[in-house]
């Protein structure tokens, strides 16, 4: 199975700061098939990006996603207050579906 | 609306069989593949399964030996039981919904429900 490292495993930045968050997979996820999702505690993950890069329903631009191959990368471009909260990638190439083991994105 | 609800026992016991159901309300499951993924305290999400509106299933080999998957359709239900359970069972569980281009991919979540916390102890 594709295994999912995700960097760095805290992220300590203020409100309007950018945000650069890395997946590295163990194989190559050639066509793409990366999801992101973010988590507040308490509540599920919610997605925010699949392919790699397309926005789901109602997602703010300030998220962005890139990457191809083994390296991806999820931007917030300013983080606002309700950003502060676990991220997740998920990669769907290939079964058993896998996840990272998230990076936590806290308030300086 | 789609949404998704997970319901049952909070508390099983070692080597007891651990049985959850999610229901569905805002669109029929007949029209969707849904999944179970459990997440243990600090980690990160693990997939359980998957089962399409066919009523197959794929589920992920690291627990297929203990799994099972059905589906309600009169009631627009599905359910997950995991047989001997241990400790390492102990998790939330979440039910979502599929999403992704069958036979080209696998899948992505995009609606899961609230989760079940789950704990394995006698």
């Amino acid at each position: 199975e594709i295994v999912l490292t995700q960097s760095p495993g805290t992220l300590s930045l203020s409100p309007g700061e950018r945000a650069t968050l890395s997946c590295r997979a163990s194989q190559s996820v050639s066509s793409g098939y990366i999801a992101w999702y973010q988590q507040k505690p308490g509540q599920a993950p919610r997605l925010l990006i699949h392919g790699a890069s397309s926005r789901a329903t109602g997602i703010p631009d300030r998220f962005s996603g890139s990457g191809s191959g083994t390296d991806f990368t999820l931007t917030i471009s300013r983080l606002d207050p309700e950003d502060f909260a676990v991220y997740y990638c998920q990669q769907y190439e290939s079964s058993p579906e896998t996840f990272g083991q998230g990076t936590k994105v806290e308030i300086k | 609306q789609v949404q998704l609800q997970e319901s049952g026992p909070g508390l099983v016991k070692p080597s007891e069989t651990l049985s959850l159901t999610c229901t569905v309300s805002g669109v029929s499951i007949n029209t969707f593949h849904w999944s179970w993924i459990r997440q243990s305290a600090g980690k990160g999400p693990e997939f359980i399964g998957h089962l399409y509106s066919t009523g197959s299933t794929d589920y992920n080999p690291s627990l297929k030996s203990r799994l099972t998957m059905s589906m309600d359709k009169s009631k627009n239900q599905f359910s997950l039981k995991l047989s001997s359970v241990t400790a390492a069972d102990t998790a939330v569980y979440y039910c979502a919904r599929d999403q992704g281009r069958p036979y080209v991919s696998w899948y992505y979540f995009d609606n899961w429900g609230q989760g079940t916390l789950v704990t394995v102890s006698s």
